[in-house]
């Protein structure tokens, strides 16, 4: 069964820093990935997702990650925080039969000025 | 497009209660799905449509719940007999073709408190 593990469940970082949030799939086939954000008491909305291609993905906000099959990984980076970027970050992975999402268990982003 | 609808936006009731929920989603999007968000954790999938046909029910899904799409337009989610554990928020998302790679839009939710 395919899995989305999302390692620290908060970080904190500087306003201006970079910000890395850390995310490992398992899947038996090549996967969709997703980012998603969620401000509080909002629904949640895409940042960026991976389908095929290129391996480095740009979304919205500046917020970029890089699909590593070697290292079934899906990293969210941001070169340099802003405040309005604390929310609760999300990475999900698509399940190949049906579509539906499976997402991490989340991380909360906190920036400190 | 005013994008996927859900309504309530917050709902809270008594225990042994009936509860409804209300997606609209987009107006070409096919493919409908309800979503659990407990707090601290990520949204649990609960079920989903094409069109008016029910595809999958989680095991999430008791009996107490039921889902329903007529005519492949809004859906509806209604609770039998709420429980304290079934306060939570409820998220609805639509896509459209036949792929997720068209991208997912989620509602803003429906957030049920069961007291």
């Amino acid at each position: 069964a395919q899995s989305v593990t999302q390692l620290g469940s908060h970080v904190s970082v500087s306003e201006g820093a970079l910000v890395l949030l850390r995310c490992n799939y398992s899947s038996s086939v090549p996967p969709y990935l997703f980012w998603y954000v969620q401000y509080p008491n909002q629904g949640l909305q895409l940042l960026l997702k991976y389908t095929t291609g290129a391996t480095l993905v740009k979304g919205i906000n500046g917020f970029e990650a890089e699909f590593k099959k070697s290292e079934t990984s899906f990293h969210l980076t941001k070169p340099s925080a802003h405040m309005s970027d604390a929310a609760e970050y999300f990475c999900a992975v698509s399940d190949e039969a049906t579509d539906k999402l499976i997402f991490g268990t989340g991380t909360r982003l906190q920036v400190f000025p | 497009d005013t994008g996927v609808s859900q309504n309530p936006r917050h709902k809270i009731t008594k225990r042994g209660q009936n509860v409804t929920f209300r997606c609209d989603p987009i107006s070409e999007h096919n493919r409908l799905y309800w979503y659990r968000q407990t707090l601290g954790q990520g949204p649990e999938f609960l079920t989903y449509f094409q069109n008016e046909a029910q595809l999958e029910k989680s095991r999430l899904l008791s009996d107490r719940f039921s889902a329903e799409r007529p005519k492949g337009s809004f859906s509806t989610l209604e609770i039998q007999r709420t429980e304290q554990g079934d306060s939570a928020m409820y998220l609805c998302a639509s896509i459209s073709g036949t792929t997720i790679s068209y991208g997912y839009t989620f509602g803003s939710g429906t957030r049920l408190t069961v007291v």
